[in-house]
């Protein structure tokens, strides 16, 4: 199993582009998020997507907008990077239901906006 | 959601049990605690979770007061591996699991 996987590993932009951050899960989770990580801080909470077909903002949705593809892909898009948007990218997948489980991390996606 | 109050850094001594204590006095009833940490720049790890017990795995113990307003990872033989940034998020079991800033462990030889 790959378990949480993210592409790029690393992306460089120029301000006003848009892209795309792709994650995938092999786990059948239901659950994935999408989280930043600026240098020396703690991961930020952008989106999260409780269940195929959901979507919901976390605490810095500003700038950002996500789709819940089906229920293994969970896709991150900047329509117009901003140099504020520099940092690094981390999505996650969990299952819920009856029990507490706990977030499976990607290796992050590099996000250098100039 | 219960808040989290952790100390931004603590040293340890190889060999030695390190003690991450976590602060969460605002914690309900059906919250969990969960403890995931991040070596260098890496994906954030999960290390132990718990509800009212005490628990134990491979990596850690986890020791929750009676009152639930704090806890302890205990990690029983530091490592220099374990020189990581461990983050406590209490949580209820759905789906905003947020992060604060999180403890940066040293492990010293």
């Amino acid at each position: 199993n790959a378990g949480v996987t993210q592409t790029p590993k690393f992306q460089v932009l120029k301000t006003g582009q848009s892209m795309t951050l792709q994650c995938a899960q092999d786990m059948n989770h239901n659950s994935m998020y999408w989280y930043r990580q600026d240098p020396g801080m703690g991961l930020r909470l952008i989106y999260y997507s409780a269940s195929e077909g959901t979507t919901d903002k976390g605490e810095v949705p500003n700038g950002y907008n996500v789709s819940r593809l089906n229920k293994r892909e969970f896709s991150l898009r900047l329509e117009s990077a901003a140099p504020s948007q520099t940092s690094v990218y981390f999505c996650a997948s969990r299952l819920i239901g009856g029990f507490s489980s706990p977030l499976h991390f990607g290796n992050g996606t590099r996000l250098t906006v100039t | 959601d219960a808040k989290t109050t952790q100390p931004p850094s603590m040293d340890c001594a190889e060999g030695r049990a390190a003690n991450l204590p976590c602060n969460h006095s605002t914690i309900s009833g059906n919250e969990y605690v969960y403890w995931y940490r991040q070596i260098h720049s890496q994906g954030p790890q999960y290390i132990i979770h718990g509800l009212k017990n005490n628990e134990t795995n491979e990596m850690a113990s986890l020791i929750i007061t009676e009152d639930r307003k704090s806890s302890t990872l205990i990690l029983p033989h530091a490592t220099l591996r374990d020189t990581a940034v461990y983050y406590c998020i209490v949580r209820v079991e759905n789906n905003d699991m947020r992060f604060g800033a999180g403890t940066r462990l040293t492990v010293k030889p």
